[in-house]
């Protein structure tokens, strides 16, 4: 079975180009769930969807930070402008909710941003 | 509010010893789940291994072994026969729907 799928692996950008990562989550999951990673603050959630509603995007650093899930196999996670803060590692996540609970996440490779 | 806390930012084993690492959390749930995430320098995020809040049993999988202590909102895992391979940094994630991570502990293998 493929696994979460993230594109690209690695982005550099320069600062105030418009960035968009992509998601594309396990088969049958309807959890999604958008991380970065910094050495900092370490692995922060960023926004998740349940069956392709966003639930909670209290982790969006700010409005240039914005994210979709037109449908149940893709998710995009979109910076606009993008600074060089924004540097870090993105991982978009899936699991299967189940009633109140969602069960494990699993992980897609992540991808490096890099601003300059 | 959320909070998971791992207080050993570096731990080392020697090859075939076991170790232990640490983690607590504090949450107003009643019902959730606790897991560990290993990240190899590959930066891939492993899941290790589940605890279901719920449940009194504590969880195995092979090697790697969990203490979960309820009441004391604890949750260390346990690696038995280290392997070399298990060098990575280990993560520790509390949580219902979203989860909230610690800080991670970073396991290096002595050979």
């Amino acid at each position: 079975d493929a696994g979460v799928i993230q594109s690209p692996r690695h982005e550099v950008t320069e600062m105030g180009q418009e960035v968009t990562l992509r998601c594309k989550p396990i088969s049958g999951h309807n959890s999604l769930f958008w991380y970065r990673q910094t050495m900092m603050r370490g692995l922060e959630l960023l926004i998740y969807f349940n069956n392709n509603v966003p639930i909670d995007d209290s982790g969006m650093p700010e409005d240039r930070f914005s994210a979709k899930m037109p449908n149940a196999s893709f998710s995009t996670l979109k910076i606009q402008p993008s600074e060089p803060r924004d540097s870090a590692v993105y991982f978009c996540a899936s699991s299967l909710r189940g009633g109140r609970l969602a069960y494990e996440q699993y992980f897609g490779p992540g991808t490096r941003l890099t601003v300059t | 509010a959320q909070t998971v806390t791992q207080s050993q930012p570096e731990m080392s084993v020697q090859e075939a010893e076991t170790v232990t690492l640490s983690c607590t959390y504090d949450t107003s749930e009643s019902d959730y789940y606790l897991f560990w995430y290993k990240q190899p320098p590959s930066r891939q995020m492993i899941l290790v291994i589940r605890q279901e809040a719920y449940k009194q049993q504590n969880a195995t999988e092979n090697r790697f072994s969990v203490n979960f202590q309820k009441a004391a909102k604890s949750f260390s895992l346990k690696i038995s026969d280290s392997q070399l391979g298990d060098a990575a940094m280990y993560f520790c994630a509390q949580g219902a729907q979203k989860l909230v991570f610690g800080q991670g502990t970073r396991l290096t293998i002595n050979p």
